[in-house]
């Protein structure tokens, strides 16, 4: 079975601070996703990656950048943390962008104080 | 709005019963995915129907499309308590537009 570990179930950060969060999948896929998940407004598209050191903006990107330096790792930045980026986030892999199944790790639920 | 719309929102059913949750969307697509979510947790891909697809089964879960109506729907069959969870409407062409999900609580 696909197996995509995110690094954190729970974090706490304060606002203004450089947040990292780390995504590590362990089925060689090329796409690696990252998407935001709030109450009423379903999963939104920030960033996925279709290579190493290759990137596209999703619905979303702006206070975030992302980073792929291996394969199997996809690690999500917020630059400056606000409150507004208080949410659950959910990365997600799959052998092809948008027409087979995504594999999604449990989630990150970072609060911003 | 260019997701798709689960209707209904929520859903109670008996342990036993089926269970049937209807998507409706409105832009074109190449395919239209459903997946599961347990609470606080990610979320699992169930089915992948393609637009030239009808109708898929995987075990007690059923999904239909009509391309002609813009509409799907999945079937849950003989519900059990572990199905309790949310599921999602996924709509796929150049990207995949999530919809907000149907909650559904299977009572024991």
């Amino acid at each position: 079975d696909v197996k995509v570990t995110q690094s954190s179930r729970y974090l706490v950060k304060r606002t203004g601070e450089k947040v990292f969060l780390e995504c590590v999948q362990d089925m060689d896929h090329e796409n690696m996703f990252w998407y935001r998940q709030d109450p009423g407004l379903g999963l939104r598209l920030i960033y996925f990656s279709y290579d190493v050191k290759m990137k596209e903006k999703g619905d979303i990107p702006e206070g975030y950048s992302v980073s792929r330096e291996k394969k199997e790792r996809f690690s999500l930045i917020l630059e400056s943390a606000s409150t507004n980026q208080t949410s659950m986030y959910l990365c997600a892999s799959a052998v092809s962008q948008f027409d087979q199944p995504q594999h999604f790790g449990d989630g990150t639920r970072l609060s911003i104080l | 709005s260019q997701q798709g719309e689960e209707d209904p929102q929520a859903l109670s059913i008996q342990e036993g019963e089926n269970a049937t949750m209807n998507c409706s969307y409105k832009t074109s697509i190449n395919n239209l995915q459903w997946y599961r979510q347990n609470s606080g947790r990610g979320l699992v891909h169930l089915i992948l129907i393609r637009s030239n697809e009808r109708e898929k089964h995987s075990g007690r879960l059923r999904v239909t499309l009509d391309t002609s109506k813009k509409s799907s729907s999945l079937l849950i069959t003989a519900s059990r308590a572990a199905d309790t969870a949310s599921y999602f409407c996924v709509l796929g062409n150049e990207k995949l537009t999530f919809g907000t999900g149907t909650r559904l609580t299977i009572i024991p």
